[in-house]
């Protein structure tokens, strides 16, 4: 078990561009979620899958947003046509049930 | 509306100092109140769940109590390396249970002087 991973860890795009995340979940976990950090803030939940369904979306999360999880396994989180105000850091984590509930690394997206 | 409410902002301890981090939350049924630590430029790591008003969990220096309105993690004779961000979060026990995200609050930025 090495734990949640998530990549890049670090991510400089252009204003305008668009950008993909990757998490990787905890094996043995049939639930995953995206959270939102931005500085001096706690995470604020975006999206949330069980096995390979998308169950819930977050109001925070617009139409320039999408996330997969295809066969249930690893995560995608795609921004499309990024804002300045899409800097943040990105965090996956993963549980079984309600149980474990493990945070990766994160992913710090910078737009310029 | 659920919330989740932390203090003080900041806090500066003295190695040695102890002292108690309060988290308090509004939430129509509470499956469980998550505390992480967060150093900087790195996601939560996993401290306690509690699950009951009346429960308590210990770690190391650590130990968090819940009761209706509010929990507590108390640090005893605190360490500089215990200097981090601490995170409460509350999971909502929803109608048919399927959601599971958490509601955090802002945190309480530790620092241990030496």
């Amino acid at each position: 078990d090495t734990g949640v991973s998530q990549d890049p860890r670090h991510k400089i795009t252009k204003r305008g561009q668009n950008v993909t995340f990757r998490c990787d979940p905890i094996s043995e976990h049939n639930r995953l979620y995206w959270y939102r950090q931005t500085l001096g803030q706690g995470p604020e939940f975006l999206t949330y899958f069980q096995n390979e369904a998308q169950l819930e979306k977050s109001r925070l999360l617009s139409d320039r947003f999408s996330a997969e999880r295809p066969k249930g396994s690893f995560s995608t989180l795609e921004i499309q046509r990024t804002e300045q105000g899409d800097s943040a850091m990105y965090l996956c984590a993963s549980s079984f049930n309600f149980r474990g509930y493990t945070f990766g690394s994160g992913t710090r997206l910078t737009v310029v | 509306e659920d919330q989740v409410t932390q203090s003080p902002e900041a806090l500066r301890l003295q190695e040695g100092e102890s002292s108690s981090l309060n988290c308090s939350y509004t939430v129509s049924g509470l499956r469980g109140l998550f505390w992480y630590r967060q150093d900087p430029g790195k996601g939560p790591e996993f401290l306690f769940t509690l699950y009951s008003a009346g429960e308590e969990k210990e770690k190391e220096r650590l130990k968090a109590t819940l009761t209706k309105k509010e929990s507590f993690l108390h640090i005893t004779a605190p360490k500089p390396e215990d200097s981090a961000t601490y995170l409460c979060a509350v999971q909502a026990a929803t109608e048919g249970g399927s959601q599971g995200n958490l509601i955090f609050g802002k945190g309480t930025k530790l620092s241990v002087k030496p």
